[in-house]
């Protein structure tokens, strides 16, 4: 089993703050990485999908780095706004392509 | 374009009983994956069915189960279940299930066993 670790598990941040969480996975048998927004009572939505060594993607103020030589991924919010409230959900992909995922991070954004 | 849908989108049962789901996929997409969610867990991958054939797998006993019909529609059981087994199910569903297709997820089946 595969172990995949997203940190900080929760956050409360001000509105218009900055911030960024990390997803942590196994440098070996790397596929691809993918970040999922979940937001309560509804489905967990897409962000990235993330395959190359260095990828940085990036849509509207969020934006998201892959380093996969040294097994993480940074997801960063610029000027959080309270519609970002939502646990922020990592997958690691393998050649099976099979997922695993992280536990989340939850992020709470006070007006 | 419709998305996920999985129906029944709650569901009570006992053990012992046995429970199929359903998920539609979105059309035009063939692969459609199961997850499980239960309280202090992550999402875990249960298996992934494409054309009708399960191509992957997850670490569930055999009691999980699953199919794919020639729409893409599938459905998954669980029998002789256990209290453990109440959780929410998710089904995803992408064009081709390759490295870099977009995962779309259902609204989820939370199944209660009493």
């Amino acid at each position: 089993i595969l172990n995949v670790e997203q940190s900080p598990q929760s956050l409360h941040v001000q509105e218009g703050d900055s911030t960024n969480f990390t997803c942590s996975f196994p440098s070996s048998n790397f596929y691809a990485l993918h970040w999922y927004r979940w937001e309560t009572a509804k489905s967990p939505e897409a962000l990235f999908v993330m395959t190359l060594n260095g990828d940085e993607k990036k849509k509207g103020r969020i934006s998201a780095t892959l380093n996969t030589k040294e097994g993480y991924s940074y997801l960063y919010i610029k000027g959080s706004q309270p519609e970002d409230s939502a646990t922020y959900l990592c997958a690691f992909m393998t050649p099976g392509n099979q997922f695993y995922f992280g536990t989340g991070t939850s992020l709470t954004v006070i007006p | 374009k419709a998305g996920v849908t999985q129906t029944p989108r709650y569901l009570i049962k006992t053990r012992g009983q046995q429970v199929t789901l359903s998920c539609s996929p979105i059309s035009g997409h063939r692969s459609v994956s199961w997850y499980q969610q239960t309280p202090g867990q992550g999402l875990q991958f249960l298996f992934e069915y494409f054309s009708e054939t399960q191509r992957n797998k997850g670490n569930f006993p055999g009691r999980f189960s699953g199919r794919q019909f020639s729409n893409s529609r599938s459905e998954m059981n669980v029998s002789t279940l256990e209290l453990g087994d109440s959780a929410l199910y998710l089904c995803a569903s992408s064009l081709q299930g390759l490295v870099a297709d977009t995962q779309y997820f259902g609204p989820g089946t939370r199944l209660t066993v009493l």
